[in-house]
């Protein structure tokens, strides 16, 4: 298997523009989730998906972020419009699910790092 | 508010010593705690959990510490080697499927 694949891997771009960033996850993985990393803050839950559809999104900053997931093999993460604080790396990661088990390990794409000048 | 918090964000230590990791929590409903390493440039990848019901878990080299009465776990690595050169992410889970991070440590392994 290929692993949850990100892309693009970089992406640089004005502020005010639209950003948007996608993920595959691993193939028959029912949970996606998105993370953003920064210096000050750490790795921190934007929102996820189970089954396609958002199970918490509490993790979403503003109103300017977007997260769809309109297949079990299609993730995407949108900005609009970016800011220069947005500026971080955006990880997607996947999670099967198993029965009578609180919790699965989370399989991380390679991430996306987004400057916004 | 950071419920996992990784006090030390840097750790350097020789080539086949003892590392050692701390993290503390506040959220007494975690129940599932888990340690990520990451190399620049890439992913996190699972390096070892541990569950509440338990204070000890080991895997070759690694070795989970939990004390559940202290909020406060902590991760062994012996021998250190210059491979574990990396970021370690501390994360904790309440049964929801969430994982909440910590800041993370940076280890740097000398020759």
């Amino acid at each position: 298997d290929a692993g949850v694949i990100q892309s693009p891997r970089h992406e640089v771009t004005e502020m005010g523009q639209e950003v948007t960033l996608r993920c595959k996850p691993i193939s028959g993985h029912d949970y996606l989730f998105w993370y953003r990393q920064t210096m000050m803050r750490g790795l921190e839950l934007l929102i996820y998906f189970n089954n396609n559809v958002p199970i918490d999104d509490s993790g979403m900053p503003e109103d300017r972020f977007s997260a769809k997931m309109p297949n079990a093999s299609f993730s995407t993460l949108k900005i609009q419009p970016s800011e220069p604080r947005d500026s971080a790396v955006y990880f997607c990661a996947s999670s099967p699910w198993t029965s009578g088990v609180s919790y699965n390990e989370q399989f991380f794409g390679p991430g996306t790092r987004l400057t916004v000048l | 508010d950071q419920q996992v918090k990784q006090n030390s964000p840097s750790l350097s230590v020789q080539e086949g010593r003892i590392s050692i990791l701390n993290c503390d929590y506040t959220n007494s409903m975690f129940d599932y705690f888990l340690w990520y390493k990451k190399y620049p440039a890439e992913g996190p990848t699972f390096l070892i959990s541990i569950s509440s019901i338990k204070d000890k878990n080991e895997d070759g080299r690694f070795t989970v510490f939990l004390n559940k009465s202290a909020k406060h776990l902590s991760l062994h690595i012996v021998p250190s080697q210059p491979g574990d050169s990396a970021v370690y992410f501390c994360a904790a889970s309440a049964s929801d499927y969430k994982l909440s991070f910590g800041a993370g440590t940076t280890v740097t392994v000398r020759a």
